[in-house]
């Protein structure tokens, strides 16, 4: 059975502090793995890292993926209270487009 | 597009009623995928469907819940007799065939049941 899971399960920081957030896996047939950050509503897609790709930048955001130590991490540079949210993990493996989601990091970010 | 829709927004009902749970998925997407969300068990996938037909409802809790999508452009999700334990938030998520796997999520129905 696939596996995913996040840790820490909640961090609390201030403004400008950096973060990092992780995420270990355990899947047959690996394909994909995603970030997503998660407010009030709907998950929202952050990055994709694939076996082409396993290192994804975009702003104060980026990720990193070890294929062989079946691990990814999230880091937010500088953050700000706009990053406070669930960031969730998900795994593309074994059939169709399913993803195994990995319980979530609970992030909050003081000012 | 207008992105995946869901409805009811939020759900309200009494423990031995009906709910039925709708979602329309982007236009062109081929896969259609149920989630449910508690704070107890994180995002949990109930059933996906592909071309319409259901691949996988192994994670759907019992026979009290039934999932269909009559075509392409919209699918239920049913539960009868709903329970207290069955509060939730209910997401829809679709995806094309894609190797990469994005999904992209529904805003949700959440449910309370009385």
């Amino acid at each position: 059975e696939d596996k995913v899971v996040q840790s820490p399960l909640s961090l609390v920081v201030h403004e400008g502090d950096t973060v990092t957030l992780n995420c270990s896996y355990e899947v047959t047939n690996f394909r994909s793995l995603l970030w997503y950050k998660q407010e009030k509503k709907a998950p929202t897609f952050l990055f994709m890292l694939t076996s082409s790709g396993i290192e994804k930048k975009s702003g104060r955001l980026s990720s990193i993926l070890d294929k062989k130590e079946l691990f990814s991490i999230l880091n937010i540079t500088a953050t700000q209270t706009g990053d406070s949210a669930i960031y969730l993990c998900a795994v593309g493996g074994r059939e169709g487009n399913m993803l195994t989601f990995g319980g979530g990091t609970r992030l909050m970010v003081k000012p | 597009d207008a992105g995946v829709i869901q409805s009811p927004r939020h759900e309200v009902t009494e423990m031995g009623q009906e709910v039925t749970l709708r979602c329309k998925p982007i236009s062109g997407h081929d896969y259609l995928f149920w989630y449910r969300q508690t704070m107890m068990r994180g995002l949990e996938l109930l059933i996906y469907f592909n071309n319409n037909v259901p691949i996988d409802d192994s994670g759907m809790p019992e026979d009290r819940f039934s999932a269909k999508m009559p075509n392409a452009s919209f699918s239920t999700l049913k539960i009868q007799p709903s329970e207290p334990r069955d509060s939730a938030v209910y997401f829809c998520a679709s995806s094309l065939w894609d190797y990469n796997n994005e999904q992209f999520f529904g805003p949700g129905t959440r449910l309370t049941v009385l």
